[in-house]
């Protein structure tokens, strides 16, 4: 069956310090891939997308994400985190043009100042 | 231009009450979907309509209906509503659904 897969539940970082969220996906053909952030107490926003073409997809607000597909991975990083990304993060992906998005259990990401 | 809306913000219901969720796009988008987000297991699609006049099943349909009333609305029911629905509920919409998903700000449900 498709899924997709968050290895960290939780992370705590300091401001400035790098991060990296992973997400790996189980099906093959042509894939779609998404980071989707909620910050506190908002609906989920689309931080970056992968489609097709460059494997590094730069994102908003400092985000970026490569697709490794040898690895099935779409890895989430940011090189130096602010107090304000504090939030959850999901990995989402579906195949082909269908509609089925399948997310990840989220990653919670709490940065302290 | 409200994007995604999504009423009511909250909800309770009592074992075996029905209710309908509301949902509805400004965006002319010709997708529209029905996620639950319940803690530890992301989002989880229940229905989606790829254009209006026609609705599928996600992943999680059972104890679901839904009706795409026109290209701006797509809500959601719950005929007798069990405990295992308590769940926050969010509506997405999409120009098409092989493009990204534009997500509402989610109705928060509980059954007693």
């Amino acid at each position: 069956a498709q899924s997709v897969s968050q290895h960290n539940h939780h992370v705590i970082l300091s401001e400035a310090a790098s991060l990296e969220l992973g997400c790996n996906y189980s099906y093959g053909g042509t894939v779609n891939l998404f980071w989707y952030v909620q910050y506190p107490g908002q609906h989920l926003q689309l931080l970056l997308k992968y489609f097709s073409g460059d494997p590094l997809v730069k994102g908003i607000k400092g985000f970026e994400a490569e697709f490794i597909k040898s690895k099935f991975s779409f890895n989430l990083r940011k090189p130096s985190v602010q107090w304000s990304d504090t939030a959850e993060y999901f990995c989402a992906g579906r195949s082909g043009n269908t509609g089925k998005l399948i997310f990840g259990q989220g990653t919670t990401l709490q940065v302290k100042p | 231009n409200a994007g995604v809306t999504q009423t009511p913000k909250f909800q309770v219901l009592k074992t075996g009450q029905s209710m309908t969720l509301q949902c509805a796009q400004d965006m002319n988008h010709n997708s529209m979907y029905w996620y639950r987000q319940d803690p530890g297991m992301g989002l989880r699609l229940i229905y989606y309509s790829a254009s209006e006049g026609t609705t599928d099943k996600g992943e999680v349909p059972n104890g679901y209906n839904v009706s795409r009333l026109n290209k701006r609305e797509f809500s959601l029911r719950l005929e007798s509503a069990a405990p295992s629905q308590t769940s926050v509920y969010f509506c997405a919409s999409s120009v098409s659904t092989g493009n990204e998903q534009f997500f509402g700000p989610g109705t928060r449900l509980t059954v007693l």
